[in-house]
């Protein structure tokens, strides 16, 4: 079963615009997980908040966490064409490793 | 930097076939994961593997096996390959306890079944 539910599904905003995603989930967390995926290519690993962290910076990126409303937010700023990518969320569901991720978002930077 | 690779990146089979689909890393990682992607349904794991000889059901394992003989290669198995398992096959690996650790993936494999 899915964990995630990013919002929206597709996204496509011009060059140096802010692009911001959503993810729902519906259990709680220890923590969340933000990846990206080039067409054709594997995921890779952006950014990791913990359940008692409200906010994280990495570069370009901000993603919030809000365990009240289980929802996070990630915030790509000044876009540019080399984020064209899909984007996922994942959820630790319990035991070892195990994440799940959510369907992702699809966004294209226009240059 | 981790290096996960797939053997193949396209593969084509026909119905009935025994599949093999191999992963190797190159990091000591302890954790190994195969994943299938389908449009709009994202990622769905099948299996994962925590240690030599180990392997746990994810949410989609029938149809399925995994071999994990030494600790860098994670072997995924179609014993009877079907068309409804046509899709994208993406491997990862992980170090340590626990679900903080990042995934790392491979490339993926394409996987057609006829």
């Amino acid at each position: 079963s899915q964990q995630g539910e990013e919002d929206p599904q597709a996204l496509s905003i011009q060059e140096g615009e802010n692009a911001t995603m959503n993810c729902s989930y519906k259990t709680s967390i220890n923590n969340l997980q933000w990846y990206r995926q080039n067409s054709g290519r594997g995921l890779v690993h952006l950014i990791l908040i913990r359940s008692n962290e409200r906010e994280k910076h990495s570069g370009r990126l901000r993603v919030t966490l809000d365990t009240s409303k289980k929802s996070s937010s990630l915030l790509i700023t000044a876009s540019r064409a080399a984020d064209t990518a899909s984007y996922f969320c994942a959820t630790d569901s319990g035991g070892y490793q195990k994440v799940t991720f959510g369907t992702g978002t699809k966004l294209q930077v226009i240059p | 930097d981790v290096k996960v690779t797939q053997s193949s990146r396209y593969l084509v089979k026909r119905t009935g076939e025994k599949v093999f689909l191999e992963c190797v890393q190159d990091m000591d990682h302890e954790n190994m994961f195969w994943y299938r992607q389908d449009p709009g349904l994202g990622l769905r794991l099948i299996y994962f593997s925590y240690d030599v000889k180990m392997k746990e059901k994810g949410d989609i394992p029938e149809g399925y096996s995994v071999s994990r003989e030494k600790k860098e290669r994670f072997s995924l198995i179609l014993e009877s390959a079907s068309t409804n398992q046509t899709s994208m096959y993406l491997c990862a690996s992980s170090s340590g306890q626990g679900s903080y650790q990042p995934q790392h993936f491979g490339d993926g494999t394409r996987l057609s079944i006829l």
